[in-house]
């Protein structure tokens, strides 16, 4: 069945660069796009990028000077890396299948991201 | 970007009652719209894609409708495990965008 999990640090230091990994299961990642989704401590979501079967990416503009998103089909893993982080960049990060016009069907369980000193 | 206008910011409505939440698109968005419902400490769950259509296992109380560019989520029938909190996603184009969500509590 289809599965996604998000791994990563739990706690990093401001200015630090961020660096998660999406492994997924039951789907090809030539095949369906995967989205990074954040979500601050009892706010709303933040769709922050893309990257889609072919391989390209898109970003939320806020976020683009900071965030790279890149893929290793061999291992069916996404890589999300934030630099210059800030204190505001705590939050819960999720990935997501994206189906493109269909939205974002299968989600993570979610890593948990604590920016401080 | 896209605008996704969500309304109301929160409810308190009574068990079996019907509720309606909508998401206004500042642009024309041609259905490409999805329904999710988080719970507390959990990732959020696809009810409606396609503005309409139904994900697998969400119960047929749930529904959607589009009205020009907006967007409608319906429950016929308030339940206990509806309680939690709504959004909406535009999947139109990127950068997808969602709205600032609905709490939704019993009353």
């Amino acid at each position: 069945q289809v599965q996604l999990k998000e791994s990563g640090p739990g706690l990093v230091k401001p200015s630090e660069t961020l660096s998660l990994t999406c492994t997924v299961s039951g789907f090809s990642l030539t095949s369906f796009h995967v989205s990074w989704v954040r979500q601050p401590p009892g706010k709303g979501l933040e769709w922050m990028g893309v990257i889609w079967g072919d391989g390209s990416t898109a970003y939320n503009s806020a976020l683009k000077s900071r965030l790279s998103i890149s893929r290793d089909t061999s291992k069916s893993q996404v890589f999300l890396k934030m630099s210059s982080l800030k204190t505001e960049d705590t939050a819960t990060y999720y990935c997501a299948r994206d189906l493109g016009y269909g939205g974002f069907d299968y989600w993570g369980q979610g890593v948990m991201v604590t920016v401080s000193s | 970007d896209i605008q996704m206008t969500q309304s109301p910011a929160s409810l308190s409505a009574s068990l079996e009652e019907i509720v309606t939440i909508t998401c206004q698109a500042s642009q024309d968005i041609e259905n490409w719209l999805a329904w999710y419902q988080q719970k507390p400490g959990k990732s959020p769950q696809l009810l409606i894609y396609g503005a309409t259509s139904l994900a697998d296992g969400v119960p047929s109380s749930f529904s959607g409708s589009r009205s020009g560019t907006q967007y409608s989520l319906k429950i016929s029938r308030l339940q206990v495990e509806d309680i939690g909190i709504y959004y909406c996603l535009q999947a139109y184009s990127a950068p997808n965008t969602f709205g600032a969500g609905t709490k939704l509590e019993l009353k």
